[in-house]
This record gives structure tokens, C-alpha cells and sequence, in this order.
């Protein structure tokens, strides 16, 4: 089944304490993105990717870090997570920037105390 | 980046037939509109998009005006699973969906 994971799907955290969220394609897709959602101000790109190590800033990358080493994985990294990182964050991938149909995750639910 | 214009909310019966306006006069000739729906916190899932003409799909029919400054999507039987949010998108060039506040549809028994 072709699909997009996420993983965990929900984290508890503490200031400062780093951590990955997984995010994997089965599709073969070139293009993979990172969404953050919050109350009032949508879904927002954090960051993107059009192959692999090839990324760039979205509109909200700041305390965040992605690496794109394999084609199907595109991890998101937190260093240093802040409680203003308390999100819902979605994962999506298509075969190309161009592409009308993106396939999302099913999201992680991060809260940072 | 170009802008769409949505509702905030609307109703519809079950049932009957639910149409989404969206205004996107700032998008150009050769550029898609395309559409999504969030169903409460799930990751976001495509419907359908278009360019000039009509086009259909087995969730829905997108109907453009000539001049292509807006659109209105249509579910042709509205369901409970049909609540959802739903957003119109302009393209972008880097691949970024561009969600705005989308409006929120209530399907009603």
C-alpha cells in the first residue's frame, strides 16, 4: 500500500532534550516536505527537499534541522526543542515539485514542557 | 505567491449536493488551482485540481469560471464522513501547498 509514516505519532517532551521524527516514503517520490499546524495560522512548510541531499528552508525552519540522505526517508530533527515547537507536524511527499496530488502523513502530535 | 478566497464554514444536508466557492483572481493563465481536505487532525488528502476545464473524479467535479477567477468544488452527495475542512490551493513554485484557513464543512443528518 503506498503510504507515508510517521513516527512516533505522539511525543511528550522536555525543553532542550533532542529529537528526530521519522518520516518515510514507499512511493519513490522525489519531493518530501515537512508542515507544521497550529491553532489560527494553518499548515506552514518548515522545510523541503527535491532529491536526495538536496533541501531548503520552507517558511518556518528556524529551530529545526532535515537531512535527506535515502530517497524514501526525510528525518525532521529538533536540537534544542522550545515549548513554541508544541505542534502538529505532517510529513508529504510527491513525485516532483510540479506534482498536483501530495500524499501526507498521518502527523505526530509534539508537545514540549 | 498567488491567494485563494474561501468561506469560513458552511453546511449541507446528507445527502445533497455541497458546493465549496473558492476566488482565486490572482492566479495566471497556465497555473492550477488545486484542492485538499483535512478530516480532524489527519493528514491532509488530495480531492482533485484543474487549470480551464471542468474535471471530474470519484470524490468530486471542480467546476472554473472563464476567466478562471474562481472555482467551486462539488461533492454531488454529501456524507457525515464528508466534514472536513477544505482548503483551495494556488500553485507555487517550489512545490509548497499554500493552506489558508479553507472552509469548514459541516454534513448534517
Amino acid at each position: 500500500e503506498a503510504q507515508v509514516t510517521q513516527n512516533p505519532r505522539y511525543l511528550i517532551t522536555v525543553t532542550g532534550k533532542k529529537l528526530t521524527v521519522t518520516c518515510s516514503q514507499n512511493m519513490n517520490h522525489e519531493y518530501m516536505s515537512w508542515y507544521r499546524q497550529d491553532p489560527g495560522l494553518g499548515l506552514r512548510q518548515i522545510y523541503y527537499s527535491m532529491n536526495v541531499e538536496v533541501t531548503d528552508k520552507g517558511d518556518v525552519p528556524e529551530g529545526y534541522k532535515v537531512s535527506r540522505k535515502e530517497k524514501r526517508n526525510f528525518p525532521l530533527i529538533l536540537e534544542s526543542p522550545s515549548p513554541n515547537q508544541t505542534s502538529l507536524y505532517f510529513c508529504a511527499s510527491s513525485f516532483g515539485r510540479s506534482s498536483y496530488e501530495q500524499y501526507f502523513g498521518p502527523g505526530t502530535r509534539l508537545t514540549v514542557t | 505567491d498567488a491567494k485563494t478566497t474561501q468561506p469560513p464554514s458552511m453546511d449541507c444536508a446528507e445527502g445533497r449536493a455541497a458546493n465549496l466557492p473558492c476566488n482565486h483572481s490572482t492566479i495566471s493563465g497556465n497555473e492550477y488551482v488545486y484542492w485538499y481536505r483535512q478530516i480532524h487532525s489527519q493528514g491532509p488528502q488530495y480531492i482533485i485540481h484543474g487549470l480551464k476545464n471542468n474535471e471530474t473524479n470519484e470524490m468530486a467535479s471542480l467546476i472554473i469560471t472563464e476567466d478562471r477567477k474562481s472555482s467551486t468544488l462539488i461533492l454531488p452527495h454529501a456524507t457525515l464522513r464528508d466534514t472536513a475542512v477544505y482548503y483551495c490551493i494556488p500553485p507555487s513554485n517550489t512545490g509548497k501547498l499554500i493552506f489558508g484557513q479553507g472552509t469548514t464543512l459541516q454534513v448534517k443528518p
